[in-house]
C-alpha cells in the first residue's frame, strides 16, 4: 500500500481554470503538507495541517486553498490557474508536528498550465 | 540571502570516488538537518539526520554538522552510478523544514 498518495499524477490544463489536487496517507501521522517544486528544483513550503488546524502558511496567492477533511487528507485546490503555477507539487506528511521527524512524500503531481 | 544554499552542481565523480557536498543555513537558530536524495522524476527520500556537531556515518554516507560555521555536508564514499541524484539540504527551524536548490550528482562507470 502507499503510504502517501497523490492525485492525479499529471495534470494539463488550460489558464484560467480551477484544478484541485489529492492527498491521502494512510500511516496514520498527525501532520500533513504542501511543497511546491519548480523547474529548478527547488523545493518550497506552502501549507502545513496539522489535526486539520493549519499551522503552516507561507506567502502564497490565495488563489490556492488547502483544506483538510480529517488528519488523512490535505487537498489542494487552485483557482484561476497561471502559467507561473506549472511545477511539480509535493504532498508529504510526518507522525508529529516537525521536530525531528522525516517527512514521507507523495510521488507527486506534475502542473502544466498552457 | 537564501534561507539554505548548496553548491551549486552538477557535481561529476567516477564510480568508487568520494562525493563531498556542501550546504550553509542562514538561522543560526536551526536545530536539525536532514539530507534528502530525488531521483529523476520522483519524489524526494530521507537519507541522513543529524542535530549536533560532528560527524554521522550510516554505511557509505557521512553527514558532518557545524553549526558554529552554519554548515553542513555530505560526504558519499565508494560513489555508485545507483547515487547519481540530485541532493537536497533542509534545515528545520520553527515546524518549517526549508530546503535548499540540490546538488545533481552524476557517478560516471
Amino acid at each position: 500500500d502507499t503510504a502517501v498518495s497523490q492525485t492525479p499524477k499529471y495534470l494539463v490544463t488550460q489558464m484560467g481554470n480551477d484544478k484541485s489536487i489529492k492527498c491521502e496517507q494512510n500511516l496514520g501521522h498527525d501532520t500533513m503538507y504542501w511543497y511546491k517544486q519548480d523547474s529548478k528544483k527547488f523545493l518550497k513550503i506552502m501549507f502545513s495541517y496539522n489535526n486539520k488546524e493549519l499551522i503552516i502558511n507561507e506567502t502564497v496567492p490565495n488563489r490556492f486553498s488547502p483544506k483538510s477533511p480529517d488528519k488523512a487528507h490535505l487537498n489542494l485546490h487552485i483557482n484561476s490557474l497561471e502559467l507561473g503555477d506549472s511545477a511539480v507539487y509535493f504532498c508529504a506528511s510526518s507522525q508529529k508536528t516537525l521536530s525531528n521527524e522525516k517527512l514521507f512524500f507523495g510521488s507527486g503531481t506534475q502542473l502544466s498550465v498552457l | 540571502q537564501k534561507e539554505v544554499e548548496q553548491n551549486s552542481g552538477p557535481l561529476s565523480v567516477p564510480e568508487g570516488a568520494i562525493a563531498s557536498l556542501n550546504c550553509t543555513y542562514s538561522d543560526r537558530g536551526s536545530q536539525s538537518f536532514f539530507w534528502y536524495r530525488q531521483y529523476s522524476g520522483k519524489s524526494p527520500e530521507l537519507i541522513m539526520s543529524i542535530y549536533s556537531n560532528g560527524d554521522k556515518e550510516d554505511g557509505r554516507f557521512t553527514a558532518q554538522l557545524n553549526k558554529a560555521s552554519q554548515y553542513v555536508s555530505l560526504l558519499i564514499r565508494d560513489s555508485q552510478p545507483s547515487d547519481s541524484a540530485t541532493y537536497l539540504c533542509a534545515v528545520l527551524n520553527d515546524y518549517k523544514l526549508s530546503f535548499g536548490a540540490g546538488t545533481t550528482v552524476t557517478v560516471r562507470a
